[in-house]
């Protein structure tokens, strides 16, 4: 079945470091994916998606690459803030459908 | 402001006990669903609504109903729950034009079973 495989946390950085999260995904038909951000004590929020095969995500220094030959939508941030901290969720929703599946999460803690 | 609310936040009951987990959105959404969160296992997704008296099972609906009689509010109900539902719930709404819509999120139900 269709399936989301994030690497495992806690993932500790200083300041201005470059962030990689890794997020490997199996579907079938062509999903569009997703990273989620959790902040302590809330609710996810989208922090950027993707629909389509070499579809690029950004926002707020984020990015991610639908990478469909490698079926990866890898995390990277060039330059972290201790702000980032917090529980970054790797997810896709089933291509026609709208069941959505969800990673384990990546906690990322950024040390000033 | 744009919001899911959810109730109660906080809810410690014993097993057997009906409960109902409210959520409500002021956007206007189609899409609700709900979701738990265990440690190790991330999100899953309980159940789903796609417009009024439209539900479909997630992929852990076991022990949990839900209805959708008004476009608003999508509740969870666990008729009689056991110790394995304690966890964090999520309630999250979305438009309905694509799968690829962000899902906007509750801030949470932290419920312990005993």
């Amino acid at each position: 079945g269709d399936s989301v495989t994030q690497m495992e946390g806690p993932v500790t950085l200083s300041e201005e470091a470059f962030l990689t999260i890794n997020c490997t995904y199996t579907a079938t038909g062509y999903p569009s994916l997703f990273w989620y951000v959790q902040y302590p004590g809330e609710g996810l929020q989208l922090l950027l998606k993707a629909t389509k095969a070499d579809d690029k995500g950004s926002n707020k220094g984020f990015e991610a690459t639908y990478r469909k030959e490698t079926t990866s939508f890898h995390l990277e941030k060039g330059s972290v803030q201790v702000s980032d901290s917090a529980v970054y969720f790797c997810a896709l929703s089933v291509g026609g459908t709208y069941k959505y599946i969800f990673g384990t999460g990546t906690r990322l803690k950024v040390l000033a | 402001e744009a919001q899911v609310t959810q109730n109660p936040r906080y809810l410690i009951t014993v097993t057997g006990k009906k409960l109902t987990v409210t959520c409500s959105q002021n956007m206007n959404h189609e899409y609700m669903s709900w979701y738990r969160q265990d440690p190790g296992l991330g999100l899953r997704q309980i159940y789903y609504s796609m417009n009024v008296e439209v539900t479909d099972k997630g992929d852990v609906p076991e022990g949990y109903k839900v209805s959708r009689k008004e476009k608003r509010n999508f509740p969870l109900i666990l008729e009689s729950p056991s110790p394995n539902q304690t966890s964090l719930y999520f309630c999250a709404s979305s438009t309905r034009t694509s799968g690829s819509n962000e899902q906007f999120f509750g801030p949470g139900t932290r419920l312990t079973v005993l």
